[in-house]
């Protein structure tokens, strides 16, 4: 199964802008990638995917590299609730999206 | 509207028992997964229903591990003669239309399995 890199954690303050980063080397160029988050004791949420160009939805923003072997996600104003594991996902192997989960970054924010 | 739903939401059972785990979809969606989460864990995939095509039960760690869809509503995971490695949280998660590279999935809130 193709793989991502990403930190153990993170930390930001609140209102701050966040920048999670993930390395995937290993994708191809069909493969979209996924970030998910999980909650303490909840499932995880979606949160957005791409494949090649830049995205931008309610929750975050999602800045792929050219080459596409890394990318980014940007949460613009850290909140409490944005406290979570986020997981960078490398959704390739299959052609019907499952979905291979890493340790993901674990996002502590301070007040 | 309604999510994924799974019952139970804990389940503590004794090794060597058997248990069932079920996972309620959410309506009209087609495509349906189970997944495991060890603790402090990423999950794990498990098995993936799509309408009447076959499972793809690639990711069943062993054979006491099987799971069942009824069409497109219901699924349960059996775990047969359950073992303390199998201590964990069961997700279920399921996709509008096909499941496809860039759907959404949309996940329920776990079955917490512990085995004694």
């Amino acid at each position: 199964d193709a793989k991502t890199t990403q930190p153990n954690s993170m930390e930001s303050n609140e209102e701050e802008p966040v920048h999670l980063p993930c390395n995937h080397s290993t994708i191809s160029g069909t493969d979209y990638i996924h970030w998910y988050r999980q909650l303490p004791s909840q499932g995880p949420e979606y949160v957005i995917h791409g494949l090649t160009s830049n995205v931008n939805n309610r929750m975050a923003s999602l800045a792929i590299a050219e080459d596409r072997k890394s990318s980014t996600l940007i949460l613009h104003r850290a909140t409490l609730r944005d406290a979570a594991v986020y997981y960078c996902i490398d959704a390739g192997g299959t052609s019907y999206g499952k979905l291979t989960f890493g340790q993901g970054t674990i996002l502590t924010v301070h007040p | 509207g309604a999510g994924v739903s799974q019952s139970p939401s804990n389940k503590v059972t004794e090794k060597g028992k058997d248990v069932e785990l079920r996972c309620d979809p959410i309506s009209g969606h087609t495509a349906l997964y189970w997944y495991r989460q060890r603790l402090g864990q990423g999950l794990e995939f498990l098995i993936y229903f799509q309408g009447n095509s076959a499972p793809d039960k690639s990711g069943l760690p062993s054979d006491r591990f099987s799971a069942e869809r009824t069409g497109e509503s219901v699924s349960t995971l059996t775990i047969q003669r359950t073992q303390q490695e199998d201590s964990a949280v069961y997700l279920c998660a399921s996709t509008r239309g096909g499941g496809r590279r860039y759907n959404e999935q949309f996940f329920g809130p776990g079955t917490r399995l512990t085995v004694l």
